[in-house]
């Protein structure tokens, strides 16, 4: 089966700081990854993902994640955190199913930056 | 989050009442989903549809009955429902559920609380 793990339930950094929210993944074949954030109340948005090609991926609002096939991982990172980055952040995976393609999500990351 | 809106955002019912979730994307997508986000446990994927067709997850109880009149809308109809049901209730939409690549959008979720 696909499946991710966050293996952190929470990360704080001081703002300034760069800043990194761990995922690794376990797929058979070639893995389509995917990080959202989730402000309080809100629904997911979509910072970025890797399908092919280079390993680190930029997305949205400064992030960017690199894609170790090694390692199995494909850790989020800032280099500067904003204390306004403070949000709920999930990495998923692209899994075949009986229901297409959908997205198996990790159990996310709380991450707080402080002023 | 324009792309995807959902209706209403915060809802209170009884475990005798039926209601309707309302989810509605403007990006011309073809394929559209429903999870359920409960507290410390990952994304739950419902249901999916791709146009005309639907495609269930089974573990799903049958007090959850999904619609989808036409490839903008999808509805999730509510009745007898439990308080352990009481969750952020999220609609997404992709180009096509079959790609792996694509990418799902979310709408910003109905809070609901079953009393």
């Amino acid at each position: 089966a696909q499946s991710v793990a966050q293996p952190e339930d929470q990360v704080n950094v001081a703002e300034g700081n760069p800043l990194t929210v761990k995922c690794t993944y376990s797929v058979s074949g070639n893995p389509y990854l995917f990080w959202y954030v989730q402000y309080p109340n809100r629904g997911l948005q979509f910072l970025l993902k890797y399908i092919t090609g280079d390993n680190l991926v930029k997305g949205s609002y400064g992030f960017e994640a690199e894609f170790n096939k090694s390692q199995t991982s494909f850790h989020l990172k800032k280099p500067s955190a904003l204390v306004s980055d403070s949000a709920l952040y999930f990495c998923a995976v692209r899994a075949l199913g009986n229901s297409g393609y959908a997205l198996n999500f990790g159990k996310g990351t709380s991450l707080l930056v402080t002023p | 989050e324009t792309g995807v809106t959902q209706t209403p955002r915060h809802l209170v019912m009884g475990m005798t009442n039926k209601k309707s979730l309302k989810c509605e994307q403007h990006l011309g997508h073809n394929a559209m989903y429903w999870y359920k986000q409960s507290a410390k446990k990952p994304l739950e994927l419902m249901f999916v549809y791709s146009l005309e067709e639907r495609v269930e997850n089974n573990s799903v109880p049958s007090r959850f009955s999904p619609e989808c009149p036409n490839s903008s809308h999808l509805f999730l109809h509510l009745h007898t429902l439990q308080p352990e049901d009481s969750a952020l209730y999220l609609c997404a939409s992709s180009q096509d559920r079959g790609a792996s690549r694509d990418t799902q959008y979310f709408g910003p979720g109905t809070r609901l609380t079953v009393l």
